[in-house]
């Protein structure tokens, strides 16, 4: 079945990039759309973006100005970068799968198991 | 942006009993093209990623007890937990992709009581 795993750091220093990336494994990333969701420490979910394997983007316009997500076809990996980090970022940052039906992305049904990402200053 | 507002906020039921959750959006979430609410629902344990539940407001993942239920369109939705187990205390999310960006609600804690 397919899975994601995250890899990146886990402590990243206040006006920096935080850069993710999200390995696809036991299936294709094709006809799927990508997307980052992180979750701060006792919070709830906050969307960043998604991306489609052509490589269009959407991104949550709260982050949009310091938002990037990328897909490597040849890989099966898609990435984020967050720039100019503040501690207001530091989270859980999953990586998910999104089904597509006809109209656009449908919901979250492959979820990878988080990484936490400190920002310190 | 559309937001996404459940209650309770938390909710403590007997073994057994039903558990209800309510979700309420600004907006309607209906899409027209093939009348369906864009609408799911996710259970996340501690420690866990989120699992989905409930998509298209009504219909169960493969692999979801059928003791879990999902009711409602236009704004209004409930996920239902027919008879709760030891196992579905959690905390519970439903979010919209009607549009982007996608939000979930804040979250519903349920305990067992």
């Amino acid at each position: 079945q397919v899975q994601l795993q995250e890899s990146g750091p886990g402590l990243v220093k206040s006006s920096e990039t935080l850069s993710l990336t999200c390995t696809v494994s036991g299936g294709s990333i094709g006809n799927y759309y990508w997307s980052w969701i992180r979750q701060p420490p006792g919070k709830g979910l906050e969307w960043i973006g998604y991306i489609y394997y052509t490589g269009s983007t959407n991104y949550n316009p709260s982050l949009k100005s310091r938002v990037s997500i990328s897909v490597d076809t040849s890989k099966n990996q898609f990435s984020l970068r967050l720039s100019s980090v503040t501690a207001a970022d530091t989270a859980v940052y999953y990586c998910v799968r999104i089904r597509r039906y006809s109209g656009g992305p449908d919901a979250s049904d492959i979820w990878g198991q988080g990484t936490m990402v400190t920002v310190s200053s | 942006d559309i937001v996404m507002t459940q209650s309770p906020d938390s909710l403590a039921v007997s073994l057994g009993e039903r558990a209800t959750i309510n979700c309420k959006s600004s907006q309607s979430l209906l899409y027209t093209s093939n009348n369906k609410n864009c609408l799911a629902w996710y259970q996340q344990k501690p420690g866990q990623p989120p699992k989905l539940l409930i998509f298209w407001a009504s219909t169960r993942e493969s692999g979801v007890p059928d003791r879990f239920s999902g009711s409602g369109s236009g704004t209004d939705f409930t996920l239902t937990i027919s008879s709760l187990q030891a196992e579905d205390v959690a905390v519970y999310y439903c979010q919209q992709y009607y549009s982007t960006p996608q939000t979930f609600g804040q979250g519903t804690k349920l305990e067992m009581k």
